[in-house]
């Protein structure tokens, strides 16, 4: 079956401006991830759905960054008023229940540039 | 709070050498352990997990035991060709249901002909 896809895969951006990455999950999978991973910083864990709901939220930078769910399935990840720091590779996972022993798919990224 | 620590990179070796990846966690209880693998260009994917102690995680040659003793979950290979060049992160989950993945920093791996 399909892995997780995300779009686009790459964006360019003016600071300032909103932007909105895309994440379709793998079927069936019940929980949800947002990640970022940049230069300096690694991998840093953003937000987590399951089903619609975002039980934990703790990773969100700053309130510019928010998250939605919809139907179980696809993911909208939005920055508003980007700034350069928010230049990273965002990556987006899922897992079948979302439990501490389950694999997560991660999807191929969007890497996210603002000038 | 809960982490991950591993070897620093970048990592160089010629082909055929013995490969190990040093990682130690710190987490209360009985976190899930994992090994992922980002080849250049490529999104990350997972290598291997082990989700108790003593548990042995293996695939495409590579290795890594939970030990629980010394918090540590090492990846070892003994003979490293140059496709496996890529950066490896160790990670945990925590014991808790529902739980986001916790990543080291990577490690850099290069393996020469």
């Amino acid at each position: 079956g399909a892995g997780v896809s995300q779009s686009p895969s790459n964006k360019v951006t003016e600071k300032g401006k909103d932007v909105e990455l895309r994440c379709d999950p793998i079927s069936g999978h019940t929980a949800l991830y947002w990640y970022r991973q940049s230069l300096g910083q690694g991998l840093e864990f953003l937000i987590y759905f399951q089903g619609n709901s975002a039980p934990d939220k703790s990773g969100l930078p700053s309130d510019r960054f928010s998250a939605e769910r919809t139907g179980g399935s696809v993911s909208t990840l939005t920055i508003q008023r980007t700034q350069q720091e928010d230049s990273a590779v965002y990556l987006c996972a899922s897992s079948f229940l979302g439990q501490s022993t389950d694999t997560q798919y991660f999807g191929p990224g969007t890497r996210l540039t603002v000038l | 709070g809960d982490s991950v620590t591993q070897m620093e990179g970048p990592v160089t070796l010629s082909e055929e050498a013995f490969l190990t990846i040093n990682c130690t966690y710190t987490a209360t209880g009985y976190p899930s352990l994992f090994w992922y693998v980002q080849y250049p260009g490529e999104g990350l994917q997972l290598l291997l997990k082990a989700t108790k102690a003593d548990d042995k995680g293996s695939n495409k040659g590579f290795e890594a035991t939970y030990r629980k003793e010394t918090t540590s979950f090492h990846l070892e290979k003994g003979s490293v060709q140059v496709s496996d060049s890529a950066v490896y992160f160790c990670a945990l989950s925590r014991e808790t249901s529902y739980d986001k993945v916790i990543f080291g920093p990577g490690t850099s791996l290069s393996v020469i002909p």
